[in-house]
């Protein structure tokens, strides 16, 4: 069964400053990965998704993340953070094949603040 | 062009009511889903559906019924309430699986007193 790992409950940041959010899988074979945000009191909204090939991929609202296999880990990024990023970010998995591709499973969730 | 729409945003019920959350779609998406999300555990799946009249069991089934008699809408059941119960209940919906994006709706929130 696939799993994801969110280490870290908040991360706090500086406005201006660069920020990381940091999530590891596990999953057999290749995996698909996805951030999500969601806002106080709203539903998800998707973010960005990896499927293969650039390790990098970019997404909504000038996010990033970096896909590295060996480490397993697909972090999201973003060079200058602003207020309005304050949000709960979910990193989420998704096998290739198999039975638990119908199922999309999610970390418990990083809060983000970013401090004016 | 609504998305995924939620009915109702807020729900208290007493232990052993029932109730049924509505969710409905407008893109057309083969797949839905029901989740719940809950303080510190993320989002976990309850129930999902491939396509018109299909369901099957995610990970946190019980409790829980599903129904897909319509394309465009997936109906939670709660037969006989439990304050374990008590969650945020959201509903997603994709084309398919594998790479597709799961677009999600704004949430019920369920109270079991």
């Amino acid at each position: 069964a696939q799993s994801v790992a969110q280490p870290e409950d908040q991360v706090n940041v500086a406005e201006g400053n660069p920020l990381t959010v940091k999530c590891t899988y596990s999953v057999s074979g290749n995996p698909y990965l996805f951030w999500y945000v969601q806002y106080p009191n709203r539903g998800l909204q998707f973010l960005l998704k990896y499927i293969t090939g650039d390790n990098l991929v970019k997404g909504s609202y000038g996010f990033e993340a970096e896909f590295n296999k060996s480490q397993t880990s697909f972090h999201l990024k973003k060079p200058s953070a602003l207020v309005s990023d304050s949000a709960l970010y979910f990193c989420a998995v998704r096998p290739f094949s198999g039975a638990g591709s119908y199922q999309l499973t999610f970390g418990k969730g990083t809060k983000l603040s970013v401090i004016p | 062009n609504a998305g995924v729409t939620q009915t109702p945003k807020f729900r208290v019920l007493k232990t052993g009511q029932s109730m049924t959350l509505l969710c409905a779609q407008d893109m057309n998406h083969e797949y839905m889903y029901w989740y719940r999300q809950d303080p510190g555990m993320g989002l976990r799946l309850i129930h999902y559906s491939v396509g018109e009249g299909t369901t099957a069991k995610g990970e946190v089934p019980d409790g829980y019924n599903v129904s897909r008699l319509k394309k465009q809408n997936f109906l939670l059941g709660l037969e006989s309430a439990a304050p374990s119960q008590t969650s945020v209940y959201f509903c997603a919906s994709s084309w398919g699986q594998g790479t597709d994006t799961q677009y999600f709706g704004p949430g019920t929130r369920l109270t079991v007193l």
